[in-house]
This record gives structure tokens, C-alpha cells and sequence, in this order.
């Protein structure tokens, strides 16, 4: 089965210019999460989706970033704009929508900020 | 926050058994744990849940105390590759819940 593509894999960007990250999920996966993981961390959810609705956005800080999920697949990641403490690695997982699933994870985006 | 408690560290002889502690003394009876571990510069990577009874795969084997308020996780064999950090999660099947990841545990496989 094909796992969760993320891309870029790398991307280097000034502080106040924006960034966007992109990621497919597994076919037929209804939840779709994306997690911002800092150097030295676990990684802490962004925001969620429940096909192409969000569940829950409460540490997404709105006020630059923004993700949206289209037609309940892909979905994207946008930073605007970006600040020198948005530098970490961004992953993207999905799992099915029901008891006892697993998610699975992509490579993640690592983005650095200068 | 999460709801687990790992060391942060361990170290584990090549080829012997890596035995992972958790926690997780205010789980609930609809929440499962799970184990996942990230290697350096990879996303995590899904290694083995359970609710009650203890699990095995091609991975792990995962031991539950009776009163679910800790678990294991066994690496029979532990090669070189195993060097990972290794998160455990407790999460219940309802609308809207996450994994929620602590800073785990970093495990170093010696030769």
C-alpha cells in the first residue's frame, strides 16, 4: 500500500516571505492530521480533518497559518508569513476513521527559516 | 499534554532485549496505547497498540499490566537499527481525538 507523500521534502525560506506544504494521504484514509515537530520534540498537532472538515484547529496559530483540505484528499499547509520560530519539521498522517486505528506518517517537510 | 510517562533515555546491549516502560496511570477503560518510534530524520513509524490483552507482531510484543495503568514495549533482539526514539500514546476512538506524542523515550542500541 502506498504510505502518505508530503513534498517539498526540504525547503530554506526568509523570515515574513510564505511557504506552503503539500500531502496526499492514503486512498480512503478520512482522518488527515497535520503535526509541527521542533528540534528535540514529539510532535504537536496543528490541525485535523474529518474528510474535508476540520475537528480541530485549536493550536493552529490562524493568524499565519491557514490549511484546508480539498475534496476530503489532499490537502495543504500554508505559512504567511513565516517567522524564525516556525523552523521545524512539518508532517502530515492519516488513518481510517475507526476503532483502533493506526495513523500513518509521511517523511515530513523540513523547513528552515533565516 | 500527554497522558503517558517515559524516561527519556536508554541504552541496550546489540542482539538482547530493549524493555520500554510507559506509564499511563489515569487511562481510561476505551483508551488504547500505542507505540510509535521516529529514527533521525524520518516521520514516525507505527509499531504495535493494544487495549487489554498483550499484543505481538513481527515488531514487538506489547505487555499490559492488568490494571492498564502501565506498559512495555519489547524489542526481542535489538540490532543497531532499532536506535530510535520511542513515543507511547494512550488514545480513545472518538470524534475529533489525536495522538498526542510526549518527548518519549531515546533509545541507543550499543554494539
Amino acid at each position: 500500500e502506498a504510505g502518505v507523500a508530503q513534498s517539498p521534502r526540504y525547503k530554506i525560506i526568509e523570515k515574513r516571505q510564505s511557504v506552503a506544504f503539500w500531502c496526499n494521504p492514503i486512498s480512503g484514509h478520512a482522518t488527515l492530521y497535520w503535526y509541527q515537530q521542533i528540534l528535540g520534540q514529539g510532535p504537536k498537532l496543528l490541525i485535523q480533518f474529518q474528510n474535508n472538515g476540520v475537528v480541530d484547529d485549536s493550536q493552529l496559530p490562524k493568524d499565519r497559518f491557514s490549511a484546508e483540505r480539498l475534496k476530503g484528499v489532499d490537502s495543504t499547509l500554508k505559512i504567511q508569513p513565516a517567522k524564525l520560530e516556525d523552523s521545524a519539521v512539518y508532517l502530515c498522517a492519516s488513518s481510517l476513521d475507526r476503532r483502533g486505528s493506526r495513523a500513518f506518517f509521511g517523511q515530513g517537510t523540513r523547513l528552515t527559516v533565516v | 499534554d500527554a497522558k503517558t510517562t517515559q524516561p527519556p533515555s536508554m541504552d541496550c546491549a546489540e542482539g538482547r532485549a530493549a524493555n520500554l516502560p510507559c506509564n499511563h496511570s489515569t487511562i481510561s477503560g476505551n483508551e488504547y496505547v500505542y507505540w510509535y518510534r521516529q529514527i533521525h530524520s524520518q516521520g514516525p513509524q507505527y509499531i504495535i497498540h493494544g487495549l487489554k490483552n498483550n499484543e505481538t507482531n513481527e515488531m514487538a510484543s506489547l505487555i499490559i499490566t492488568e490494571d492498564r495503568k502501565s506498559s512495555t514495549l519489547i524489542l526481542p533482539h535489538a540490532t543497531l537499527r532499532d536506535t530510535a526514539v520511542y513515543y507511547c500514546i494512550v488514545r480513545v476512538w472518538n470524534y475529533g481525538q489525536n495522538f498526542v506524542f510526549g518527548p518519549g523515550t531515546r533509545l541507543s542500541v550499543l554494539p
